[in-house]
């Protein structure tokens, strides 16, 4: 089976811009969580989508969006963005329910100048 | 809610000695709890995972790690560590709405 996928892998951006970044999946996995890491700040949870409706959320403002699509695969926006929205952010997706684990794609890296 | 503490962010080894990394957790019901490995400049890597089915777990790259509910504890070990066990090392806690709650990370250092 292919993993998550996430593209872009890097990504420049200028302050004020917005960004999106898609995530897609790994086949026959219907949820999708997305990660904020930081060296300051480390694994920051911002929202996980399951079946296109969003389950549960993190502590994020407003800026940072996503949504999920009928195929499970995700997109994450971030409006106005700061020169603090500099990280890395990862995607990972799963079966769904808590005994599941986690499988993380190789990360969006998002540079803010 | 769930939370997970990572005791020391960095811990430094000889190449052949034993790896301990510490995780505590903290959870109202019975935690399905996970290891993940991550490298620099890629995603988090699963390691191993306890489901509540046996207490001492086995992962992928000779670690494993025992759960025990009176300390609240899930701990990894490695009995000999080798120079390509370097990376940060992050603990997680999931609850059963499916939302993961991650420790700080603990960066090992392999010295040769």
């Amino acid at each position: 089976k292919a993993g998550v996928t996430q593209t872009p892998r890097y990504l420049i951006k200028t302050r004020g811009q917005q960004v999106t970044l898609s995530c897609s999946p790994i086949s026959g996995h219907r949820s999708v969580s997305w990660y904020q890491q930081t060296p300051g700040q480390g694994l920051q949870f911002l929202f996980e989508y399951f079946s296109e409706t969003q389950r549960n959320k993190g502590n994020f403002p407003g800026r940072f969006s996503g949504r999920q699509f009928s195929n499970s695969r995700s997109e994450m926006n971030v409006s106005t963005l700061e020169l603090g929205d500099s990280a890395l952010y990862l995607c990972a997706s799963s079966l769904g329910k808590g005994a599941y684990e986690q499988y993380f794609g190789p990360g969006t890296r998002l540079t803010v100048t | 809610a769930q939370s997970v503490t990572q005791l020391g962010s960095h811990v430094s080894v000889s190449e052949g000695a034993l790896v301990l990394l510490r995780c505590n957790y903290s959870s109202s019901v019975p935690p399905y709890l996970f290891w993940y490995v991550q490298y620099p400049n890629q995603g988090l890597q699963l390691l191993l995972k306890y489901t509540s089915a046996a207490t001492l777990v086995k992962g992928i790259n000779g670690f494993e790690a025992e759960f025990k509910k009176s300390e609240t504890s899930f701990h990894l070990t490695k009995p000999s560590a080798h120079m390509s066990d370097a990376a940060e090392y992050f603990c997680a806690v999931s609850d059963p709405g499916n939302q993961f709650y991650f420790g700080t990370g603990t960066s090992l250092t392999v010295i040769p």
